[in-house]
């Protein structure tokens, strides 16, 4: 069955980088795309941005454009998330997702705090 | 971007009661290539969203058919037919027609 599987919580500090990963299983890798989705805290949902993980392609959310940086791995069928120049308004949960959002991974807690 | 106005923002029912909710966009969701990708989410308590309903009105495999989903151009609805102890949580509708994607402001279904 389709899984993605997202790297554990992590704790940084402001004006750092944080790098998430999400590792899929159970189908071929670059049949969907990948999103990465944020959630704060008893708070809705926003989109980041996706990539094709065939060629490579992205499209990021203008909000977080120069910041939020997407790879993908076609060796390992991992998508990566870098985000950088972190502030406490980053704390909050993402979400990797695969196309139309029909499979979600568990979900990685980034906090931010000195 | 997109607004998707959800409505309401919370809804009380009791087992068995059949519900719906409504998602509003701020412009049509029809695509050119002639597919309106708005989709329908449900996020229980302490878990990762999961698809309920693609493509307006396609049931995601595995979905109970007591879900249901109808609308077109700025206007959609999620309906259940009958609720279970297990529909509980918070549903949200997202456009993926127009970047950047969009998700409604979620709407909490309660046991009355």
């Amino acid at each position: 069955q389709v899984q993605l599987q997202q790297s554990g919580a992590e704790l940084v500090k402001p004006g750092s980088s944080v790098k998430l990963s999400c590792k899929a299983s159970g189908y071929t890798f670059t049949e969907y795309d990948i999103d990465w989705v944020k959630q704060r805290p008893g708070q809705g949902l926003e989109w980041i941005g996706g990539i094709n993980t065939e060629n490579g392609d992205t499209d990021y959310n203008e909000k977080f454009k120069g910041r939020a940086t997407l790879t993908a791995d076609i060796s390992s069928n991992t998508a990566y998330m870098e985000l950088s120049r972190l502030t406490s308004e980053d704390s909050a949960v993402y979400n990797c997702a695969t196309t139309w959002f029909a499979y979600w991974g568990q979900g990685t807690l980034v906090t931010v705090s000195s | 971007d997109v607004v998707l106005t959800q409505t309401p923002p919370t809804l009380s029912a009791t087992i068995g009661q059949s519900v719906s909710i409504s998602c509003r966009s701020s412009q049509s969701l029809l695509h050119s290539n002639g597919n309106t990708y708005l989709h329908w989410l449900l996020q229980r308590p302490g878990q990762s969203p999961q698809l309920l309903i693609y493509l307006v009105s396609r049931l995601e495999s595995g979905v109970p058919n007591r879900f249901s989903g109808s609308g077109s151009g700025t206007d959609f609805t999620l309906k259940i037919s009958g609720v279970e102890a297990e529909d509980l949580g918070v549903y949200y509708c997202v456009q993926g027609t127009h970047a950047p994607w969009t998700f409604g402001g979620g709407t909490k279904l309660e046991l009355k």
